[in-house]
């Protein structure tokens, strides 16, 4: 089964500052990886996936992801932060038909 | 269109009460589940049926029971709800191809007293 650990459980940037947030899955293969948005009182929203192919993914709003198969990571990155952008994130992992999320990063941006 | 819709969005129960949350998707998705949100601990998947007719326990399966009641609806009842049960639930549905993503409901939210 995939297990998903997201580091760090809160993330206070500057707007306009690079937002990064972390995520490491262990898998005895490379997994399906997916990072999701949820804004407050709503579901989640896909922000972007890899399945195959080129490792540097682009999402919506601007975020990217990297996957790194000998790192067993898939971080998550914005250059310029907005207020718009204050929200949980997660990550998640796909395997057997069923996505593995991490406990959640939320992200809270400073004017 | 609708995606996935849960019913009700808010509820209140009584320890010991019953309740079914219903979740229905319009985009004729294989596969549907059924998530627990609480604080810190992200989501953790409780049922999910990876096909019409098929039901599977997740990570928290225990005082939950769900029905694939056909290719668009799947409920999830909590025959004695526990405070313990309080949460925001969550429904999702995909295709089955592997690399199909979930398309999630705006939740449930419930308190048990």
């Amino acid at each position: 089964a995939q297990s998903v650990t997201q580091l760090g459980s809160h993330v206070s940037v500057s707007e306009g500052a690079l937002v990064l947030l972390r995520c490491n899955y262990s898998s005895s293969v490379p997994p399906y990886l997916f990072w999701y948005v949820q804004y407050p009182n709503q579901g989640l929203q896909l922000l972007l996936k890899y399945t195959t192919g080129a490792t540097l993914v682009k999402g919506i709003n601007g975020f990217e992801a990297e996957f790194k198969k000998s790192e067993t990571s898939f971080h998550l990155t914005k250059p310029s932060a907005h207020m718009s952008d204050a929200a949980e994130y997660f990550c998640a992992a796909l395997g057997d038909y069923k996505l593995s999320f991490g406990a959640g990063t939320t992200v809270t941006v400073r004017a | 269109n609708a995606g996935v819709t849960q019913t009700p969005k808010f509820q209140v129960l009584k320890t010991g009460q019953s309740m079914t949350l219903q979740c229905a998707q319009d985009m004729n998705h294989n596969s549907m589940y059924w998530y627990r949100q609480d604080p810190g601990m992200g989501l953790r998947l409780i049922y999910y049926s990876a096909s019409e007719g098929t039901t599977d326990k997740g990570e928290v399966p225990n005082g939950y029971n769900v029905s694939r009641l056909n290719k668009r609806e799947f409920s999830l009842r909590l025959e004695s709800a526990a405070p313990s049960q309080t949460s925001v639930y969550f429904c999702a549905s995909r295709f089955n191809r592997e690399t199909g993503e979930l398309f999630f409901g705006e939740g449930s939210r419930l308190t048990v007293l």
